[in-house]
Order: structure tokens, then sequence, then C-alpha cells
């Protein structure tokens, strides 16, 4: 069981704005930043926004993320067939020592 | 351009250590702007962070890996190593490194997230 939650899978069909949603509690979302990561088949994770809602450069505008309380979302709009990919959230969690967390990933399908 | 390349055996035997190696190219594993992690995925599963560590040697781990896990830097080399003892079939993976940055503001050693990550190497925990 992974410590943040998302929803095993997305879908949506090209142009259309999905949102990925990742659930944590007051020790790591909400009180450190949020962070998302894409993983294309096959590949390595690529940093898609930082510090909640930041986009690293190289990053389409299309890629926003926001934070609320112990929650954060991930948002794609104009929805393309090369967005279909895993989609991890991730976040420091204050407890024990401290440690990186993830989410257990999304799926988006793009249909 | 930064790249970081995993390097180390692909299978290893139950109770032994895996050893793997990151080698950083385009850019010096010594600057005081970084540090340095791992990070695994089990077959077909989610990402987990191993432990990082500092160019000066300084590391923090995933306290349920921690009596497991050594993490070393050899700065003459540009690279940082990852041992993880007593191996068994649940640490198999594909092993990332990655290189952790802070953006600015009050950069404490848990405000360092991952940014640029290897290609990932598959390791094998079978007899």
């Amino acid at each position: 069981q992974s410590v943040l939650t998302q929803p095993p899978s997305a879908s949506g069909t090209p142009g259309q704005r999905v949102t990925i949603s990742c659930s944590g509690s007051s020790s790591n979302i909400g009180s450190n930043y949020v962070y998302w990561y894409q993983q294309l088949p096959g590949t390595a994770p690529k940093l898609l926004i930082y510090r909640n809602n930041q986009r690293p450069s190289g990053v389409p505008d299309r890629f926003s993320g926001s934070k609320s309380g112990t929650s954060a979302s991930l948002a794609i709009s104009g929805l393309r067939s090369e967005d279909e990919a895993d989609y991890y959230c991730a976040a420091w969690d204050d407890s024990l020592s401290g440690l990186w967390v993830f989410g257990g990933g999304t799926k988006l399908t793009v249909l | 351009q930064l790249q970081l390349q995993e390097s180390g055996p692909g299978l290893v035997k139950p109770s032994e250590t895996l050893s793997l190696t990151c080698t950083v190219s385009g850019g010096s594993i010594s600057s005081s702007s970084y540090y340095w992690g791992w990070i695994r995925q089990p077959p077909g599963k989610g990402l987990e962070w191993i432990g990082s560590i500092y160019y000066s040697g300084s590391t923090y781990y995933n306290p349920s890996l921690k009596s497991r896990v050594t993490i070393s830097v050899d700065t003459s080399k540009n690279q940082f190593s990852l041992k993880l003892s007593s191996v068994t079939a649940a640490d198999t993976a594909v092993y990332y490194c990655a290189r952790q940055y802070c953006s600015g503001g009050s950069c404490y050693y848990y405000y360092y997230y991952m940014d640029v990550w290897g290609k990932g190497t598959t390791v094998t925990v079978s007899s």
C-alpha cells in the first residue's frame, strides 16, 4: 500500500481535460511540497511538476498542478495521444525520521 | 547535458549483497547544489525511494530499508553507489539513480527533489 493514494486509472479523449488526484496526510502533502512525475512505457520517470505547481523548462503548459490541504491534483488539458503514460505524485513525509513517499501511480489512457 | 547511468550485476542470489553504481556525466557530483538518490520500482508496481547522499558523504535512508542499505560517493570518479544486503526476491526491481535539486528558498535536505533520472537497470534476485 502506497502512502499517497492515487486512482489506478484515468482516461480521456484527445483534446479533453483530465485530472488525477493524490491524497495524503498532514505528515506529507499537508506540510510539504508535492511533485508529479510522468513515466512513459519502458522509460524512467520524468519530472512534470515541482513545488506543487511549478513546471520545469520544457514541460508544456498543458500540465498544471495544485494542492489543497492534504490533497493534490495534476491537470492535463488538450489531451494528446503522447500523454498516455503512468503518473506518480510524490512528497516528503515527516513521519519517523522522514522519507520520500510516492503514490501508487495512475495509468492514463487516451481513448 | 547531465546524464546518469546505472551499472551493476543484473542477477543477484538470495541473501547476497546487491551492488550498483551510478556514473554522472555532463556535470560534477561535487556540486553543493545537489543530492544524489536511489529509487527502485518492482515489476508492475510503483516507485520506492531507497536513500540519498550529498557529495560530502552525508546520507539519509528510507527507514524501512535502512538496516540493509549503504550509499557512498566517489567524487574522484564522479560516481555514487548503492549496496543492499541480504536480498530476497522482494528486492527484484528496476533501480534508478537520480539527481536531487532544491529550487530555492530554504534548502533543507528534504527539499531536494528528484529532477533528473537515469534510465534504470533491472536487478533480479534469484538462485
